[in-house]
């Protein structure tokens, strides 16, 4: 199976700051089938990209997607305080599914 | 809308088995895959496989083979997912997800919608 490396495992910025997130694969994800979603503590995980770069419903421009092969980025331009939780990229073109380890984005 | 509405919290002793539902609305059910990841407390989450109301299809991941049965019901729009023989690191938060694209994709694909999450504890 494919394993997923996030780094960092925290980060630490302020509010308007930008995040730069990355998520390393073991071997090239098929068709760039890479989404990073959002958890809250308390809450279900909620998708804000798939495709590596397609953003979904609900997310603003603010957030964006790049990469290819084995290494994806999710950037956060000027952060928002309900911006900061931990994000999880997840690869969905191999069976089985795979997520990553989660990089927590902390004020 | 979309809504995915889980059972209720358990409280289970090793051994014993687990069944979550995951009751959803507001889409054609058998249409979408639904996958279930779980959670353990202050970790990651893990995929545990996939199921599909169109045919029945299933994808377990390897570590859950032997121990879980993913089911649905068309009538209610009811997916289910059982774990037999719990052991106290199956102690997680359960959600049930549904796939951002319609078909039978077997897992691949991202989750769009998710339940609540329930929270199954196993203890002695």
């Amino acid at each position: 199976e494919i394993v997923l490396t996030q780094s960092p495992g925290t980060l630490s910025l302020s509010p308007g700051a930008r995040a730069t997130l990355s998520c390393r694969a073991s071997q090239r994800v098929s068709s760039s089938s890479l989404a990073w979603y959002q958890q809250i503590p308390g809450q279900a995980p909620r998708l804000v990209l798939h495709g590596a770069t397609s953003r979904a419903a609900g997310f603003p421009d603010r957030f964006s997607g790049s990469g290819s092969g084995t290494d994806f980025t999710l950037t956060i331009s000027r952060l928002e305080p309900e911006d900061f939780a931990v994000y999880y990229c997840q690869q969905y073109g191999n069976s089985p599914p795979t997520f990553g380890p989660g990089t927590k984005l902390e004020i | 809308q979309v809504q995915m509405l889980q059972s209720g919290a358990e409280v289970k002793k090793p051994g014993a088995s687990v069944k979550v539902s995951c009751k959803t609305s507001g889409y054609t059910f058998s249409d979408y895959g639904i996958s279930w990841v779980r959670q353990a407390p202050g970790q990651g989450l893990e995929w545990m496989g996939w199921i599909t109301a169109y045919n029945g299809n299933t994808n377990y991941a390897q570590n859950f083979r032997d121990r879980v049965t993913m089911t649905t019901d068309t009538s209610t729009s009811t997916a289910y997912m059982e774990l037999r023989s719990l052991r106290s690191d199956d102690t997680a938060v359960y959600y049930c997800g549904r796939d951002l694209w319609f078909g039978d994709l077997f897992g691949r694909s991202p989750q769009e919608d998710w339940g609540q999450g329930t929270l199954v504890t196993v203890s002695s």
